[in-house]
């Protein structure tokens, strides 16, 4: 299985909105809506910001959004602040009952 | 509020099999809405996912690990457990167990399992 396509990196200053693609291919974000985003800062473990394409579990900022379009996913946060920068990561449920994660997009914010 | 551990040797020689468990407090594994499973990271690269287990035994594995993974759970002490055999320097990482809902939803803090002689 393949890794699904995220930027390596994104950038922004701070009050501005970014926005993180994740593509794949119809056996996966296109087939599913199960695609999650993490957050992940150095040493830490993952961190669920949106799961079922658009969902924030309780305690996730409203400045984190998620959405799809075909084969595509994207995780917008707005109004960036200092504290988001770190790695994001998308994963997919898959049509072959397995588990695909992007390769991941460093945020920096300027 | 459910926790994840993960624990096991944290040096392992090539060609031997790594064997990690992950102990789950504050929630039941048999839990008929969840998979269990594991996740790793290479220092400095992106996540791989390695595999998942239902409490029932029934797994699933990552195609490009496959013949190399065994994923097992023990309902009654709630944990399940990892062993990847013939490991390499490329297998040092630090692995994660997750709660799954389709994809993980819930991490332990990770362990880092170097691969070294």
């Amino acid at each position: 299985q393949s890794a699904l396509t995220q930027p390596a990196s994104v950038s922004g200053s701070p009050g501005q909105s970014i926005t993180i693609s994740c593509t794949g291919t119809s056996s996966d974000v296109g087939g599913y809506n199960y695609v999650s985003w993490y957050q992940q800062y150095p040493g830490k473990a993952p961190k669920l910001m949106i799961y079922e394409v658009s969902s924030r579990p309780s305690g996730v900022s409203n400045r984190f959004s998620g959405s799809k379009s075909g084969n595509t996913a994207s995780l917008t946060i707005s109004g960036l602040q200092a504290e988001d920068e770190a790695d994001y990561y998308c994963t997919s449920y898959t049509t072959s009952s397995t588990v695909v994660f992007g390769g991941g997009t460093k945020l920096t914010v300027l | 509020q459910l926790q994840l551990q993960e624990s096991g040797p944290g040096l392992v020689k090539p060609s031997e099999t790594l064997s990690l468990t992950c102990s789950v407090s504050g929630g039941s594994i048999s839990s008929s809405s969840y998979y269990w499973g594991w996740v790793r990271q290479p220092p400095g690269k992106g996540l791989e996912w390695i595999g998942s287990i239902f409490y029932s035994g029934r797994t699933y594995y990552n195609p490009s690990l496959k013949s190399r993974v065994t994923l097992s759970v023990d309902t009654s002490k709630n944990l399940f457990s990892l062993k990847l055999s013939s490991v390499t320097a490329a297998d040092t990482a630090v692995f994660y167990c997750a709660r799954f809902s389709a994809v993980p939803n819930y991490w332990g803090q990770g362990t880092l399992v170097t691969v070294s002689s």
